[in-house]
């Protein structure tokens, strides 16, 4: 049972380029949803959908867009990435929000803008 | 105890000693939380929950402790082993009315001495 996979693990960008980060989940959850950790500090939340075609803004979203057209995928796409995106990107999916229920996360994807 | 701040707070302990990770949180609200334990590289892994109508609850070697009064939390893990070794985050949820909204705590680093 694969879970959560990120795509890529790792990630160098130029700043000014623009990527994809890709999830998906095989758990037929209705909830994603993309954190961001930093140093020294808890996971933030960037975006988050309760379903597909349902998408709305978290904690942290300036920079990021994100999209649902599946139960399965939810990418998060960075438009223009400034060396302030440096940070490890989690994915995580679960059965009813997550004020309600655990979540389930990927391993993460670090990506580092120069 | 967790703390937001570039200096994650430490915890070392001898294997087979009983370890307490503590946790505050401010938001009288709050009314779901959660344990996640993060091994290196690794996507945060849910460990217990409890919600606010209990004071504590019981797993595999681990109880978590709930006080609303001082809004404080804690991991206790009974007989630590070395597997235990990880960053522990405490979460929290109440942030109405986005139930999605999951708040995480920066973390603590147990690490178990052999």
């Amino acid at each position: 049972n694969a879970g959560v996979t990120q795509t890529p693990k790792f990630q160098v960008l130029k700043t000014g380029q623009s990527m994809t980060l890709q999830c998906a989940q095989d758990m037929n959850h209705e909830y994603m949803s993309w954190y961001r950790q930093d140093p020294g500090m808890g996971l933030r939340l960037i975006h988050y959908s309760v379903g597909a075609g349902i998408t709305d803004q978290g904690e942290v979203p300036n920079g990021y867009n994100v999209s649902r057209s599946t139960t399965e995928d939810f990418p998060l796409r960075l438009l223009s990435a400034a060396p302030s995106q440096t940070s490890v990107y989690f994915c995580a999916s679960s059965w009813k929000g997550q004020g309600e229920s655990e979540a389930f996360f990927g391993q993460g994807t670090r990506l580092t803008v120069v | 105890g967790e703390s937001v701040g570039l200096h994650l707070p430490t915890l070392s302990v001898q294997e087979g000693d009983n370890s307490i990770i503590n946790c505050a949180y401010s938001n009288s609200a709050s009314d779901y939380f959660i344990w996640y334990k993060q091994e290196s590289g690794k996507g945060p892994q849910f460990i217990i929950d409890i919600r606010s109508n209990m004071d504590k609850r019981q797993g595999q070697r681990v109880t978590v402790l709930l006080n609303k009064t001082v809004k404080h939390l804690s991991l206790q893990i009974a007989a630590t082993q070395p597997g235990d070794s990880a960053v522990y985050f405490c979460a929290e949820s109440g942030h109405r009315p986005n139930n999605n909204d999951m708040r995480f705590g920066a973390g603590t680093r147990l690490t178990v001495k052999p």
